[in-house]
C-alpha cells in the first residue's frame, strides 16, 4: 500500500512569490490535513480538508491556501512569500479524520530567500 | 487555545535505560493522545495511543501512562537503544479537531 507523497520535496523561493504543494493521500483515504513545521513552533496545524470540504481552519494568514481534488489529492497554495515562510509542511492523512491514525507524509522543505 | 506542553525538550539516556517523554493539556475535551516518532528528513509516523478510558498502553517497548485527574500522559521507552533516538511529539484531538501537538522532545541514546 503506497504511504503519503508530497511534492516537490525541495523548493526555494523568493519573498513575494507564491508556492503551490501538492498530496497525494493513502487511497481510500479522504481527509487529508496540513501542518507547518518549524524549530520554533513545532508542528501547527494548517487546514483539513475532507471529501473535497475544508472542515477544520487554523490560525493562519490568508495568504494560506488550500484545496482538495474529488480523487482525495489535496494542493497547498501559499501567496506573497515572506521569509518567515521558510518551514516544512506536513501532509497528513486518514479515513475519516475522526480520531483515527493519521499517516504523514516525509513533508516538502520551503525555503523563502 | 488549545494547548499541549511536552517535557523535556531534550533527553539524553544510555543504551538499555528508561526513557520517560512527559505531556500536560488544558482542555478536557480532548479524548484522544497519540505519541508520533519523527527520524531527521522523514514525516512524524504514529508509534502508539491511547484514550482516556484506560490508564496504560503498552505495545513492545512503549508504554503510554495516562492520568486523566492530572490532565498528564506519558512515554515510557523501556531498554531504550540507538535506534530509538529521534523527536517524539505528543499529540491530543477531539471529535473530527485536527491534532494538537507537544512541542517535540529530541532523545538521544548513547551506546
Amino acid at each position: 500500500k503506497a504511504g503519503v507523497t508530497q511534492t516537490p520535496r525541495y523548493l526555494i523561493k523568493t519573498r513575494g512569490q507564491q508556492v503551490t504543494l501538492s498530496c497525494s493521500p493513502i487511497s481510500g483515504h479522504r481527509s487529508v490535513s496540513w501542518y507547518q513545521q518549524t524549530p520554533g513552533q513545532g508542528l501547527q496545524f494548517l487546514f483539513e480538508y475532507f471529501s473535497e470540504t475544508q472542515r477544520n481552519k487554523g490560525n493562519f494568514p490568508g495568504r494560506f491556501s488550500g484545496r482538495q481534488f474529488s480523487n482525495s489529492r489535496s494542493e497547498m497554495n501559499v501567496s506573497t512569500l515572506e521569509l518567515g515562510d521558510s518551514a516544512l509542511y506536513l501532509c497528513a492523512s486518514s479515513n475519516t479524520g475522526l480520531n483515527t491514525e493519521a499517516f504523514f507524509g516525509q513533508g516538502t522543505r520551503l525555503t523563502v530567500v | 487555545q488549545q494547548q499541549v506542553k511536552q517535557s523535556p525538550q531534550s533527553l539524553i539516556v544510555q543504551k538499555g535505560g528508561i526513557s520517560i517523554i512527559n505531556c500536560a493539556y488544558e482542555n478536557t475535551a480532548f479524548d484522544y493522545f497519540p505519541w508520533y516518532q519523527q527520524f531527521p528528513g522523514k514525516g512524524p509516523a504514529l508509534l502508539i495511543a491511547i484514550r482516556p478510558d484506560v490508564s496504560e498502553k503498552k505495545e513492545g517497548r512503549f508504554t503510554i501512562s495516562f492520568n486523566k485527574s492530572a490532565k498528564q500522559f506519558s512515554l515510557h521507552i523501556m531498554d531504550s537503544q540507538p535506534g530509538d533516538s529521534a523527536t517524539y511529539f505528543c499529540a491530543a484531538s477531539t471529535g473530527y479537531s485536527t491534532l494538537t501537538f507537544g512541542k517535540g522532545t529530541m532523545l538521544l541514546v548513547s551506546p
